[in-house]
């Protein structure tokens, strides 16, 4: 049971460039996030997914495009870099209970420049 | 809307003193309160809650008491170790789709 697991853990990206952050969890969670944390801000939501076929914007959703094709993935695209989407980006998942306790994966450092 | 505010940090403590990281919120229903820990270059891990006032929330030595009266959820150790040392997030829950609203964190540095 590997939890939420997120790829790359590093990336580089020049102004304008696209790329797809990966997030896959083996533990049959509905619900699926996508969060952004900037330096003393602590974290912000992206997007989010219900289930697969359902996503829904957060707080900060611009320049940003998810999909949710099966239970396990939920990648998150960004398609025009921009160096205000410097950030450190965390996928979490969690059981569709009252709980709401999140599982987090370890983290994808993104730089623009 | 719903939010949560956190003591600023860092917090610098030898180790075996006693812990406090503030907490209170903003909120309308009846929310569930957590405590995340982030260990340094890796993600959140939960390290508490509470989903009804007066619970007690504890883990690995630390407390938090979910107090609806103050709107608060204090995060307490009585002895910190230098392997605590790590950034705390309080947070809270609400609502059909389970999103959490994060406080900015509280950097705690233990020295030994």
């Amino acid at each position: 049971n590997a939890g939420v697991t997120q790829t790359p853990k590093f990336r580089i990206l020049k102004i304008g460039q696209s790329m797809t952050l990966q997030c896959t969890q083996d533990m049959n969670h509905n619900y699926m996030y996508w969060y952004r944390q900037d330096p003393g801000m602590g974290l912000k939501l992206i997007y989010y997914s219900v289930g697969a076929g359902i996503t829904d914007k957060g707080e900060v959703p611009n320049g940003y495009n998810v999909s949710r094709s099966t239970t396990e993935d939920f990648p998150l695209r960004l398609e025009l870099a921009a160096p205000s989407q410097t950030s450190v980006y965390f996928c979490a998942s969690s059981y569709e209970t009252s709980s709401y306790e999140q599982y987090f994966g370890p983290g994808t450092r993104l730089t623009v420049t | 809307g719903n939010s949560v505010t956190q003591m600023e940090g860092p917090v610098t403590l030898s180790e075996e003193a006693f812990l406090t990281i503030n907490c209170t919120y903003t909120a309308t229903g009846y929310p569930s309160l957590f405590w995340y820990v982030q260990y340094p270059g890796e993600g959140l891990q939960l390290l508490l809650k509470a989903t009804k006032a007066d619970d007690k929330g504890s883990n690995k030595g630390f407390e938090a008491t979910y107090r609806k009266e103050t709107t608060s959820f204090h995060l307490e150790k009585g002895s910190v170790q230098v392997s605590d040392s790590a950034v705390y997030f309080c947070a809270l829950s609400g609502g059909a789709t389970n999103k959490l609203i994060f406080g900015t964190g509280t950097l705690l540095a233990v020295q030994p």
